[in-house]
């Protein structure tokens, strides 16, 4: 059973450009949050897609935007690259079914390995 | 969401028991209280879930005092792989809910 993967493992832009980062989630999830993690610092959620549309967002500009598939796989875009971009980006799956006792599924989230996006 | 508080950083060794607590002043009733653990450049681990009294797996035991105001995840006999920041969460157990991570805890274990 595959776990979450993410792609590229590291990638190196200049500022200004573009980046595009994939996620598979793992295998019956069907929610995918991403979240981003600065040297040091704990992740801090970017947003989160389910149905293929964005649910929740947290306090990110409007430069990172994202992708769900009909195959629950995600993209994360971010425009117009900063300095401050650098960091590693984490994709995270979960299952907002219920269970099929209609018992509530716990809120745990399986991370991908992540991309080490560095911007020069 | 409610604020966690927990240590910077702990120092072990090999073969103890080490104990990391986290307080959780503001807990709300629907809240459950989640450890994750990270390694260097990878994404963070789910290591253990609970909502009061004691929850225990393979990995470790969650110990959450009547009052909910503070958990303590217990790690038996740690080896040096057990090297790694440790992050207390408190969120609504509804899937999905967006996770709030704080700079967690760096557990350093000598041999």
């Amino acid at each position: 059973d595959a776990g979450v993967t993410q792609s590229p493992t590291h990638l190196i832009k200049t500022r200004g450009q573009q980046v595009t980062l994939r996620c598979s989630p793992k295998s019956g999830h069907d929610t995918v949050s991403w979240y981003q993690q600065a040297l040091g610092q704990g992740p801090q959620f970017i947003f989160q897609y389910y149905e293929e549309e964005e649910r929740q967002r947290g306090n990110f500009p409007d430069r990172f935007s994202g992708h769900q598939f009909p195959n629950y796989s995600s993209e994360l875009n971010v425009n117009a690259l900063l300095l401050g971009d650098s960091a590693l980006y984490l994709c995270a799956s979960s299952l907002a079914q219920r269970g099929l006792a209609g018992g509530r599924v716990k809120n745990i989230q399986y991370f991908g390995a992540g991309t080490r996006l560095s911007v020069l | 969401l409610a604020k966690t508080t927990q240590p910077i950083s702990m120092d072990s060794y090999e073969g103890q028991e080490v104990n990391i607590t986290c307080s959780h002043n503001n807990i709300a009733t629907n809240d459950y209280i989640t450890w994750y653990q990270q390694f260097p450049s990878q994404g963070p681990r789910f290591i253990i879930q609970g909502y009061k009294t004691k929850v225990t797996n393979e990995v470790a035991s969650l110990f959450i005092p009547a009052d909910r105001k503070s958990s303590t995840l217990s790690l038996p006999r740690v080896s040096l792989s057990d090297t790694a920041v440790y992050y207390c969460l408190v969120a609504p157990n509804q899937a999905g809910t967006a996770l709030i991570f704080g700079k967690g805890t760096t557990l350093s274990v000598s041999s």
